[in-house]
């Protein structure tokens, strides 16, 4: 079956602190995305990307990077977290560009 | 980008058959239709696709009139456990969710 997996199901940091948010799909997928969803604005996306190495901005890219040095593996990254970062993240990831998207569980990210 | 429309929240009983419309004005000739149910505290899970007339699997049914402006995701006899965010997206716009429509079932 489908596996996406997010490294930390909660996670507790402290503003300004280097965050990092891990994902991994075990489906051979090219495509995986980040996404970031808070109470009264659904799902807005963060950052994706459609190959090794390869990223593109989403709607919402300001204070995150990512990387994808594998294509099973593609990181969120918050260089210096602030409090309205804290949000619930997604990764999602599919096999082709527009077709169906395979989510994780989420982390829900408190900064503090 | 084909943008979606659909109703912010719905009530229904369970046992009752719940549609939940969406209106996609721009979308193009090529374009599928994409809904997915999110439970709370987890990832939305696909539900349904189509292109144009009717879809069926296990879990809904998906109408989609002649001229494709708009879909009806139709749940038959819903229970509790139909309680979810139902999230509807053009093809073109697979990476964009909008805010959904949340469906509270009563016993």
């Amino acid at each position: 079956d489908v596996k996406v997996t997010q490294s930390s199901r909660y996670l507790v940091k402290r503003t300004g602190e280097k965050v990092f948010l891990e994902c991994v799909q075990d489906m051979d997928h090219e495509n995986m995305f980040w996404y970031r969803q808070d109470p009264g604005l659904g799902l807005r996306l963060i950052y994706f990307s459609y190959d090794v190495k390869m990223k593109e901005k989403g709607d919402i890219p300001e204070g995150y990077s990512v990387s994808r040095e594998k294509k099973e593996r593609f990181s969120l990254i918050l260089e210096s977290a602030s409090t309205n970062q804290t949000s619930m993240y997604l990764c999602a990831s599919s096999v082709e560009q527009y077709e169906k998207l395979f989510f994780g569980s989420g982390t829900q990210l408190s900064v503090l | 980008l084909a943008k979606t429309t659909q109703p912010i929240s719905m009530d229904s009983y369970e046992g009752q058959e719940v549609n939940i419309t969406c209106s996609h004005n721009n979308i193009a000739t090529n374009d599928y239709i994409t809904w997915y149910q999110q439970f709370p505290s987890q990832g939305p899970r696909f539900i349904i696709q189509g292109y144009k007339t009717k879809v069926t699997n296990e879990v809904a049914s998906l109408f989609i009139p002649a001229d494709r402006k708009s879909s009806t995701l139709s749940l038959p006899r819903v229970s509790l456990s139909d309680t979810a965010v139902y999230y509807c997206l053009a093809r073109n716009t697979p990476l964009v969710f909008g805010k959904g429509t949340r469906l509270s079932v009563i016993a």
